[in-house]
């Protein structure tokens, strides 16, 4: 069990550009999770994904924002036309239903947008 | 989303017990309590869970109030590592809720 990677650690973009970032879960877990964390904030939800359906999209922040799971196994968050407010990190994490109760979460995607 | 209220920071010494609040006086009878915490440039970790008895794990114990309105996390010996935002959260058990952190209480360890 070699825990949830992300991947890049690191993402500094110029304002406009598109940013994709890949989440690597816990092999076997059916449960992926996307957060945004801000500084001094606790993490926010975005979406999640049970195996490769995406069952809850309504809190990304916006339509620039998209995420997929196409095998059910890694997952990408992409970011259109990044804006400086984007800047943030993005963590990701999995668990194995019907175990809901602990989330892993990898040690995130910090994106500063300049 | 279940909201819960927690100190924004505590300190402790090393090598002593340390003693987590958080209030949660809108708890339904479904919702589990669970802790997280988020060392340095680290994602999150679980750290324990409960519902109405008290929890102890390897990291931690977890004391549920009678009423539910309030938890205490307990670190029964602090160490440096332990220094991290400690988040107390409200979820039902169902998948379909996800996690909905708060600010947390960032703990100090004193050397």
């Amino acid at each position: 069990d070699t825990g949830v990677s992300q991947d890049p650690r690191h993402k500094i973009t110029k304002r406009g550009q598109n940013v994709t970032f890949r989440c690597d879960p816990i092999s076997e877990h059916n449960r992926l999770y996307w957060y945004r964390q801000t500084l001094g904030q606790g993490p926010e939800f975005l979406t999640y994904f049970q195996n490769e359906a995406q069952l809850e999209k309504s809190r990304l922040l916006s339509d620039r924002f998209s995420a997929e799971r196409p095998k059910g196994s890694f997952s990408t968050l992409e970011i259109q036309r990044t804006e400086q407010g984007d800047s943030a990190m993005y963590l990701c994490a999995s668990s194995l239903e019907p175990n809901l109760y602990e989330q892993y979460f990898g040690p995130g995607t910090r994106l500063t947008v300049t | 989303d279940a909201k819960t209220t927690q100190p924004n920071s505590m300190e402790s010494n090393e090598e002593e017990p340390v003693h987590l609040p958080c209030n949660h006086s809108t708890i339904s009878g479904t919702d589990y309590i669970h802790w997280y915490r988020q060392l340095p440039s680290q994602g999150p970790e679980y750290v324990i869970h409960g519902l109405t008895s008290n929890v102890n794990n390897r990291m931690a114990s977890l004391a549920i109030a009678e009423d539910r309105k309030s938890s205490t996390l307990i670190l029964h010996r602090a160490t440096l590592r332990d220094a991290a935002v400690y988040y107390c959260i409200l979820k039902t058990p169902s998948g379909n809720t996800p996690l909905v952190f708060g600010k947390g209480t960032r703990l100090s360890v004193i050397a």
